[in-house]
């Protein structure tokens, strides 16, 4: 089955500086790959998602990239702002596989302000 | 906006008790997933629905676990009996087709003691 890895599993950064978080996937069938925001106690919600046939995707402060070859794709945060502090999760779903969404497993973002 | 409604938010059970979560999907939704989010980690599928059908359940514990979707709208997770190392956050999430993406209900922070 599919396999996500994510890193890093906790990322710091000051107010204003850029944050990468990083995800690669093993099944060379998955098309769809969402980006999940999780604040503390409440649930996963949608900030970005890309498919596979397209290779960036931006939307305000925040973009994904994605490198079908190298079965990795990245989630790019800019001006971070304290209340993008939370944990993020990566997905990566194959259409092949009932369309099941396997997930990393999270990294925390601490924007200091 | 519509969303996913999930109840108890939180439920105690002590191990070898019978233990029911319940969702309801956003109306329209033919794609319904139960997912268990152990503290620190992704979420993990235990059952996807389509509609009144189980398309994939391949990592629910049987043995305890049961899923059901009756008229293919609300759902209910049960656990019977509950064991320690069930205590997580059981989420429920839907989706229009299996190629949309996911919404996430609020979850139930399950404790066994």
């Amino acid at each position: 089955g599919e396999n996500v890895e994510q890193h890093p599993s906790t990322l710091s950064v000051q107010e204003g500086d850029s944050a990468v978080i990083k995800c690669t996937y093993s099944d060379s069938a998955s098309n769809y790959f969402p980006w999940y925001k999780q604040e503390l106690g409440k649930r996963p919600q949608l900030i970005i998602d890309i498919r596979s046939n397209v290779g960036e995707k931006k939307d305000q402060r925040i973009a994904v990239t994605l490198n079908k070859t190298a079965k990795h794709f990245s989630l790019h945060i800019t001006e971070t702002q304290p209340e993008d502090s939370a944990v993020y999760f990566c997905a990566a779903r194959s259409n092949t596989n009932a369309g099941k969404s396997t997930f990393g497993d999270g990294t925390t973002l601490t924007v200091k302000p | 906006e519509a969303e996913v409604a999930q109840s108890p938010r939180y439920k105690i059970t002590e191990k070898s008790q019978a233990v029911a979560f319940w969702c309801d999907p956003i109306s329209g939704h033919a794609t319904l997933y139960w997912y268990r989010q152990i503290l620190g980690q992704g979420p993990e599928l235990l059952v996807q629905f389509q509609d009144e059908s189980v398309v994939d359940d391949s990592q629910l514990p049987k043995d305890r676990f049961s899923a059901e979707r009756l008229k293919g709208v609300d759902s209910t997770l049960k656990i019977q009996p509950a064991e320690l190392g069930d205590s997580a956050m059981y989420l429920c999430a839907s989706s229009q087709s299996t190629e949309s993406a996911l919404h996430f209900g609020n979850g139930t922070r399950l404790t066994v003691t």
